[in-house]
């Protein structure tokens, strides 16, 4: 039992270039979400869905694009990388009331 | 914004308990509050969730004011793995489900 998987660990972009995020859950979850955390700050929430084919804005969207095509995958784009996009990506998933399961995080470097 | 307030940091000494506190004024009925923590740079931890009454589980104790405006995580027994970023957030399925974290409580232990 895998829970959140995230792929990659860790990424070096030059300015410009674009990439996917994959996160992939075996809990059979509905919810899943995609955060940012910069240094020394708390999580902000980027996009989530609520189930398969469905996607929502968070906090903090802009530049980012989600699709949801399979439920146990959440994908996170980012079509022209910014160096403001430097930071930690969390994907975590969960059922209606129950606790969040949290991946381990993309390390993502934009130079 | 995230719908909840807390103290940046506290310190507690190994082998007592630790209260964190935790201000949603704003919180409906219909929320839950969830504690999480965030040890180093790792995904996210879940620790306990409540929707009025007291609870406790093996990791922690949840205690919420009669009016739910706020609350109180306590650890019985804090050991130096207790340092952590606490993070209170208030979650419902009835606004979308999504996860909004603040800024959260760095707590220290200390021998």
């Amino acid at each position: 039992n895998a829970g959140v998987t995230q792929t990659p660990k860790f990424r070096v972009l030059k300015t410009g270039q674009s990439m996917t995020l994959l996160c992939a859950q075996d809990m059979n979850h509905e919810y899943m979400y995609w955060y940012r955390q910069d240094p020394g700050m708390g999580l902000r929430l980027i996009h989530y869905s609520v189930g398969e084919g469905t996607t929502a804005k968070g906090e903090v969207p802009d530049g980012y694009n989600v699709s949801r095509l399979k439920k146990q995958n959440f994908l996170l784009g980012l079509e022209s990388a910014a160096p403001s996009q430097t930071s930690v990506y969390f994907c975590a998933s969960s059922y209606e009331y129950t606790e969040a399961f949290f991946g381990q995080g993309t390390r993502l470097t934009v130079v | 914004d995230a719908k909840t307030t807390q103290p940046p940091s506290m310190d507690c000494a190994e082998g007592r308990a630790a209260n964190l506190p935790c201000n949603h004024s704003t919180i409906s009925g219909n929320e839950y509050v969830y504690w999480y923590r965030q040890i180093h740079s790792q995904g996210p931890q879940y620790i306990i969730h409540g929707l009025k009454n007291n609870e406790t589980n093996e990791m922690a104790s949840l205690i919420i004011t009669e009016d739910r405006k706020s609350s109180t995580l306590i650890l019985p027994h804090a050991t130096l793995r207790d340092t952590a970023v606490y993070y209170c957030i208030v979650r419902s399925p009835y606004n979308n489900n999504d996860m909004r974290f603040g800024a959260g409580t760095r707590l220290t232990v200390k021998p």
